[in-house]
């Protein structure tokens, strides 16, 4: 049963430029949720997909948009890269009706923006 | 919206002992509190969650406790092992939303 698979698992961008993460999510869920985790901090909440639409969103500003395909698989964009940016970005994967609600994680994507 | 904040951000032990982790929230319909373990360079892993109906749950050396009134919920690892090390998070969450919101993490390292 495959887990949560991201890509790329690195990444280096000049600022300015436009980037585009990917996740696939676990076998059986629908829920795709994007995290930023700066390096030391915890993960900080972008949005949530559910049903191809964004259900909930963080305070991240417009630059950031997602998309989520009828596979349930997620991508999310980034555009006008500043160096802010760099940071690991989770993708987490879950059920949404159902009384396990804890995520499963992907590996990240380490964005660094030069 | 949602304010997690964790306590201590590092926490030495040695082999053996007991370690807490405390987590605050702020809001009250969070009913759902999983806990995360990332070794370094490592995905964040759920080791064990609790729901807003239970008080306690325990899971072999590790438990896990909740306080609604007061908006509160530690962890508690017993017996600990060098690989106990790692960062650990905890979460708020509301089933409804869907979100969940992180403390900033703590550090635990276990001396042999």
């Amino acid at each position: 049963d495959a887990g949560v698979t991201q890509s790329p698992t690195h990444l280096i961008k000049t600022r300015g430029q436009q980037v585009t993460l990917r996740c696939s999510p676990k076998s059986g869920h629908d829920t795709v949720s994007w995290y930023q985790q700066a390096l030391g901090q915890g993960p900080q909440f972008i949005f949530q997909y559910y049903e191809e639409e964004e259900r909930q969103r963080g305070n991240f500003p417009d630059r950031f948009s997602g998309h989520q395909f009828p596979n349930y698989s997620s991508e999310l964009n980034v555009n006008a890269l500043l160096l802010g940016d760099s940071a690991l970005y989770l993708c987490a994967s879950s059920l949404r009706r159902t009384v396990n609600y804890g995520y499963t994680f992907g590996s990240g994507t380490r964005l660094t923006v030069v | 919206g949602e304010n997690v904040e964790q306590h201590p951000s590092t926490l030495s032990v040695q082999e053996g002992d007991s370690a807490v982790i405390k987590c605050t929230y702020s809001d009250s319909a969070s009913n759902y509190f999983p806990w995360y373990k990332q070794e370094l360079g490592k995905r964040p892993q759920l080791i064990i969650d609790i729901r807003s109906n239970v008080g306690e749950k325990k899971d072999q050396r590790i438990a896990v406790t909740l306080n609604k009134t007061a908006k509160h919920f530690s962890l508690h690892i017993t017996e600990t092992q060098p690989e106990d090390s790692a960062v650990y998070f905890c979460a708020a969450s509301n089933t409804n939303a869907g979100k969940s919101t992180f403390g900033d993490g703590t550090t635990l390292t276990v001396k042999p």
